[in-house]
């Protein structure tokens, strides 16, 4: 029990373009998903929380506007890189949580590389 | 601040030999701690917290809180170990996770 699934895994895009990575909780209802990032061989880095229903909390430095975080349902999850440019090249990683205990359930990361 | 330390990027050892992956933290009440796990091409997944204190795959891990730290033990490593392991914290209240810089063990068989 308790997968999330994240949609792409790999995506490769131009500069200048938008690209939306879809986070999905495909046996539980989410109240709260988070949106990492991951540089190569560093740790995560939160971006941000998404509570359903709500706007998301970005971290202190993350972009609001390039960064579109929409977390319409208790299932679903998205992170729209806005205007995307190479140093926004990462490994982006969703987690999920629900009820009280706030376990955070991860999915397996989406590369993004913009050319 | 909440801060985690993981000092060692790298840490390798023998199998059957103890593992001992050490993390610090920083913070101003009382965290909840945990431990995280990612193998190759896997995707992170829980080991441990504090507060279960409980024995999975063989690791424990002990809050310390004079020390401020939540290291991780082995007695008798195993191949399988090999991982990725990550340190977390979460403060009072909060649903947000802090993450150490991870450590990446490896075990010579």
């Amino acid at each position: 029990g308790a997968v999330v699934s994240q949609h792409p895994s790999r995506v490769i895009c131009k500069s200048g373009t938008s690209v939306k990575i879809e986070c999905r909780s495909l046996d539980f209802q989410a109240t709260t998903m988070f949106w990492y990032r991951q540089f190569p061989k560093q740790s995560l880095m939160l971006m941000a929380t998404s509570n359903e229903g709500s706007k998301a909390t970005y971290e202190q430095g993350v972009e609001k506007d390039k960064f579109l975080i929409n977390h319409a349902s208790l299932t679903l999850s998205t992170l729209t890189v806005t205007s995307a440019h190479p140093e926004d090249s990462s490994f982006y990683i969703c987690s999920a949580s629900f009820g009280g205990t706030y376990e955070q359930y991860f999915g397996p990361g989406t590369r993004l590389t913009v050319t | 601040a909440q801060r985690v330390t993981q000092p060692e990027k790298l840490l390798s050892v023998f199998k059957g030999a103890p593992v001992e992956l050490k993390c610090n933290y920083s913070y101003s009440g009382s965290p909840e701690l945990f431990w995280y796990v990612q193998y190759s091409r896997q995707r992170l997944q829980l080991l441990l917290r504090h507060i279960s204190r409980e024995s999975i795959k063989g690791f424990t891990a002990d809050l310390n809180k004079g020390e401020t730290s939540f290291h991780l033990k082995k007695p008798f490593a195993q191949e399988e170990d090999s991982a990725m392991y990550y340190c977390a914290l979460r403060g009072q209240g909060a649903q947000k996770l802090v993450f150490g810089q991870g450590t990446r063990l490896t075990i010579n068989p």
